[in-house]
């Protein structure tokens, strides 16, 4: 399978726990992208990398959230102390340059 | 008021029918991108704009940067076209806003 896989696809947690969630975008592509999207709404920005530079952060990201891409390839997206209002879909998306964008499956996150 | 702004929210037609989602964007962008998310789904890119018209089968997607709005055609509508189609624009500073959405329901 060559497109965005995102991993792992449901995630439930209790209040207070930390979690991770990982991004391997197409292999080539030197832009990554992190978004949240809850039920209606339509995808949230959150940060995104180009190779392994974190170039933005949205405000929306309390510093209980924090993204890394270390070698350029993969991306992790952690949560520390989760909160309900944590729960939503976490979406990574991948490009070249600023050509299309590729979505993978998404992370389903649920705080219980 | 959202940046992306997509209209309508919810779209309920019969099959056949001719349909049509607009999308209007208040800030300046490199680029235009139409997208469909199926229920339970990801999200599957159909159209990158950053100018005129392209076609792809019966998906239709044009833009007029001038008067920063976009439209989704979609012709002979199917019930397999029932999905949330959702316009994004990637701006200056290479950041992409989403619309939220419109909910496109196809009766047979």
């Amino acid at each position: 399978d060559t497109g965005v896989s995102q991993d792992p696809r449901h995630k439930i947690t209790k209040r207070g726990q930390n979690v991770t969630f990982r991004c391997d975008p197409i292999s080539e592509h030197n832009r990554l992208y992190w978004y949240r999207q809850t039920l209606g709404q339509g995808p949230e920005f959150l940060t995104y990398f180009q190779n392994e530079a974190q170039l933005e952060k949205s405000r929306l990201l309390s510093d209980r959230f924090s993204a890394e891409r270390p070698k350029g390839s993969f991306s992790t997206l952690e949560i520390q102390r989760t909160e309900q209002g944590d729960s939503a879909m976490y979406l990574c998306a991948s490009s070249f340059g600023t050509l299309k964008l590729f979505f993978g499956s998404g992370t389903q996150l649920s705080v219980l | 008021k959202n940046e992306v702004e997509q209209s309508p929210q919810n779209l309920t037609a019969q099959e056949g029918e001719f349909i049509t989602i607009n999308c209007s964007y208040s800030v300046g962008i490199s680029a235009l991108h139409w997208l469909q998310q199926h229920p339970g789904g990801g999200i599957v890119s159909l159209f990158m704009l950053s100018s005129g018209k392209k076609k792809h089968g019966r998906l239709i997607a044009t833009i007029n940067i001038q008067e920063k709005h976009s439209s989704l055609h979609i012709t002979a509508s199917h019930p397999r076209d029932s999905a949330v189609y959702i316009c994004a624009v990637l701006n200056r500073d290479d950041k992409i806003i989403f619309g939220k959405g419109t909910r496109l329901h196809i009766l047979p």
